[in-house]
């Protein structure tokens, strides 16, 4: 079965600190592989993609994420956390060949002062 | 400024009734989407349509309809068949065929839509 498994409901940080987030996936074939985040009674906000080619992607507001074809990981990374990155953080999967786009369950990242 | 339009952000539904939530877009994309966002469940897709006058059903089709008359519409009705409708619902859209060309889905801003 496809899937996006995001491991922790939550990831608690103090600013300036490093953040990861995480994010394994299971599919057939190549993986389209996405980062969203989500601010409280807002919609999903793009911040990267990985396609194919190099296998570290930097995105939007600071964020990158490392994609491990050996592992089926995707984590999501920023060096230093600021406190408004404080939101709802979603992994998605595009199986190649389909236009289905299959979500984990999210992982709230909380950014301590 | 070109976006996607989701209406009304926050609706109430009495049971029994049929609801219908508005999504528009300007951006020209092809395909769109109907999500439904319920806490601890990430996303759900209800369904998508990839051209006009033609759209297919998702993982959690049932209670819901759509139709595709325009490229730019894309309205969702939740119907008396959907036993729990509370929850936010999401329309997104995306450039092009989707499948192979990894264009990126974006989101309009949700509607709530609440059974009272």
């Amino acid at each position: 079965a496809q899937s996006v498994a995001q491991p922790e409901d939550q990831v608690n940080v103090a600013e300036g600190n490093p953040l990861t987030v995480k994010c394994t996936y299971s599919v057939s074939g190549n993986p389209y592989l996405f980062w969203y985040v989500q601010y409280p009674n807002r919609g999903l906000q793009f911040l990267l993609k990985y396609i194919t080619g190099d296998n570290l992607v930097k995105g939007s507001y600071g964020f990158e994420a490392e994609f491990n074809k050996s592992q089926t990981s995707f984590h999501l990374k920023k060096p230093s956390a600021l406190v408004s990155d404080s939101a709802l953080y979603f992994c998605a999967v595009r199986v190649y060949n389909t236009d289905k786009l299959i979500f984990g369950t999210g992982t709230r990242l909380q950014v301590f002062p | 400024d070109g976006g996607i339009t989701q209406s009304p952000k926050y609706l109430f539904r009495k049971e029994g009734q049929n609801v219908t939530l508005s999504c528009e877009q300007n951006l020209n994309h092809d395909a769109m989407y109907w999500y439904r966002q319920d806490p601890g469940q990430g996303l759900r897709l209800i369904y998508y349509s990839q051209i006009v006058n033609d759209f297919q059903k998702g993982d959690i089709a049932e209670g819901y309809s759509v139709s595709r008359e325009k490229k730019e519409s894309f309205p969702l009705t939740v119907t008396s068949a959907q036993k729990n409708p509370t929850a936010f619902y999401l329309c997104a859209s995306v450039r092009g065929a989707a499948a192979s060309s990894g264009n990126t889905i974006y989101f309009g801003e949700g509607s709530w839509l609440t059974v009272v």
